[in-house]
């Protein structure tokens, strides 16, 4: 079945570090990937996508590039700051446009930049 | 602007009462989601709708029931079968076509 396996966390980076979150992914088809945000106590922002192999998203200094040969969609940053301090989900989606759509999701990794 | 409510921020009900949750959005989106986020755990699928008048259960559909009579509006309800009910409820919306899901701002609910 479709699965999504993400790094444990928490991450803890000083300020201007680099950052990876790795996530790996199981699925049938050729699903489309996401990077979602959620800062404390809000709901879940979507941070980037990517719909097909060797798509880049990106948003806010953040990068993921959707690798079908390793089945990875890993979070990058080049210089994190404070302000990044959150959880980020890893997900994948399921099902056809209009049809049963939903996503799976992975555990979530905390990140906490120090300053 | 566009988006997703929901509401109250914060409710507190006595264990044996159901609650309603609410979830509304101005997006056109066709399809709605509710799920469940305890501390330090991710998102699990309470119920999802695709279209109005029809919902199909999630993961994690015990002691939950929804209602779709409107595009716009998904309420949740969790009931008194629910036997840990204290949690971060979270509702989203995706559009058609599309993939992606769109958020609201949570609901903690406590019961004691």
């Amino acid at each position: 079945g479709n699965s999504v396996t993400q790094m444990e966390g928490p991450v803890t980076l000083s300020e201007e570090a680099f950052l990876t979150i790795n996530c790996t992914y199981t699925a049938t088809g050729y699903p489309s990937l996401f990077w979602y945000v959620q800062y404390p106590g809000e709901g879940l922002q979507l941070l980037l996508k990517a719909t097909k192999a060797d798509d880049k998203g990106s948003n806010k200094g953040f990068e993921a590039t959707y690798r079908k040969e390793t089945t990875s969609f890993h979070l990058e940053k080049g210089s994190v700051q404070v302000s990044d301090s959150a959880v980020y989900f890893c997900a994948l989606s399921t099902g056809y446009a209009g049809n049963n759509r939903k996503l799976i999701w992975g555990l979530g990794t905390s990140l906490a930049v120090n300053p | 602007d566009g988006g997703i409510t929901q509401s109250p921020k914060y409710l507190f009900r006595k264990e044996g009462q159901n609650v309603t949750l609410s979830c509304e959005q101005n997006l056109n989106h066709d399809a709605m989601y509710w799920y469940r986020q305890d501390p330090g755990q991710g998102l699990r699928l309470i119920y999802y709708s695709q279209i109005v008048n029809d919902f199909q259960k999630g993961d994690i559909a015990e002691g939950y029931s929804v209602s779709r009579e409107k595009k716009e509006s998904f309420p949740l309800t969790v009931t008194s079968a629910q036997k840990n009910p204290t949690a971060f409820y979270l509702c989203a919306s995706t559009g058609q076509g599309g993939h992606e899901q769109y958020f609201g701002p949570g609901t903690r609910l406590t019961v004691t």
